[in-house]
C-alpha cells in the first residue's frame, strides 16, 4: 500500500513569505502528526490531528498552523518565515494515538533565505 | 518539561559486535515507549512500541526491554551489520497526550 506522501520534497523561500506543506497519510490512518527537525535538535512536535480536530499542539509560535481535511490529508502552514524555520518537516500517520507505531513520510526540506 | 534522554550520542562498532543503547524517560504518566530506526536519506521506521513494564520485544537481531518504574529502555543489537548503521530514536508518550516526545537519538556506525 502507498506510504505517507509529503509534498513538496524541497522548498526554498525568502524571509517574510509564507509556506504550505502537504501530507497524505496511509489510507485508513486518521491520526496525522507533524514534527520539525533542525540541525542538532531532535524531532520537535508541532501538532497532531485526528478526524479533523487538533488534539495537541507543540511549543511553537502562532505562525505555525495546520489543519486536517475529511479525507485525513493534512496541511501545515508557516507564515512570516524566519531564517530559523529552515528545517526538515516530517509528517507521520497512525491508526490511532494508542499502541501503533507511526509511519513517517520522507519529509519536506524547507530552506529560508 | 518532559525530557527524553538517549545515550550514547554516537557509537562506532565493528561488524559482528553486539551493542546496546539507553533511553531514559519520565517514570510518571507513562503510556508507551516507541523505538525508531532512521537511516540516512530515508524516513524513520518504527521498530517497537512498548507499553507494559517488563516488556521485551524482538525483531531479528534487534531487541528492546522496558522498565517503566525507573524510566528506562534498552535497545540491543546482536552481531551488528553495516546495514544496521542508522540513528536510533526513542520516543515517549504520556497517558494524557497525543504527542510523541523524541530523544536526540543514538547514531550507530558499523564498520565492515
Amino acid at each position: 500500500k502507498a506510504g505517507v506522501t509529503q509534498t513538496p520534497r524541497y522548498l526554498i523561500k525568502t524571509r517574510g513569505q509564507q509556506v504550505t506543506l502537504s501530507c497524505s497519510p496511509i489510507s485508513g490512518h486518521r491520526s496525522v502528526s507533524w514534527y520539525q527537525q533542525t540541525p542538532g535538535q531532535g524531532l520537535q512536535f508541532l501538532f497532531e490531528y485526528f478526524s479533523e480536530t487538533q488534539r495537541n499542539k507543540g511549543n511553537f509560535p502562532g505562525r505555525f498552523s495546520g489543519r486536517q481535511f475529511s479525507n485525513s490529508r493534512s496541511e501545515m502552514n508557516v507564515s512570516t518565515l524566519e531564517l530559523g524555520d529552515s528545517a526538515l518537516y516530517l509528517c507521520a500517520s497512525s491508526l490511532s494515538h494508542s499502541n501503533y507505531g507511526y509511519t513517517f513520510g520522507s519529509g519536506t526540506r524547507l530552506t529560508v533565505v | 518539561i518532559l525530557n527524553v534522554e538517549q545515550s550514547p550520542q554516537s557509537l562506532h562498532v565493528q561488524e559482528g559486535d553486539s551493542t546496546n543503547f539507553t533511553c531514559s524517560f519520565p517514570s510518571s504518566n507513562f503510556y508507551a515507549l516507541h523505538w525508531y530506526r532512521w537511516e540516512t536519506a530515508k524516513s524513520p521506521e518504527a521498530l517497537f512500541v512498548m507499553t507494559l513494564n517488563g516488556d521485551e520485544k524482538k525483531k531479528g537481531r534487534i531487541s528492546a526491554t522496558l522498565n517503566t518504574k525507573e524510566g528506562y529502555s534498552y535497545l540491543y543489537i546482536k552481531g551488528s551489520q553495516p546495514e544496521d548503521s542508522a540513528t536510533y530514536l526513542c520516543a515517549f508518550k504520556g497517558d494524557s497526550s497525543y504527542k510523541l516526545i523524541f530523544g536526540s537519538g543514538t547514531r550507530l556506525l558499523v564498520r565492515p
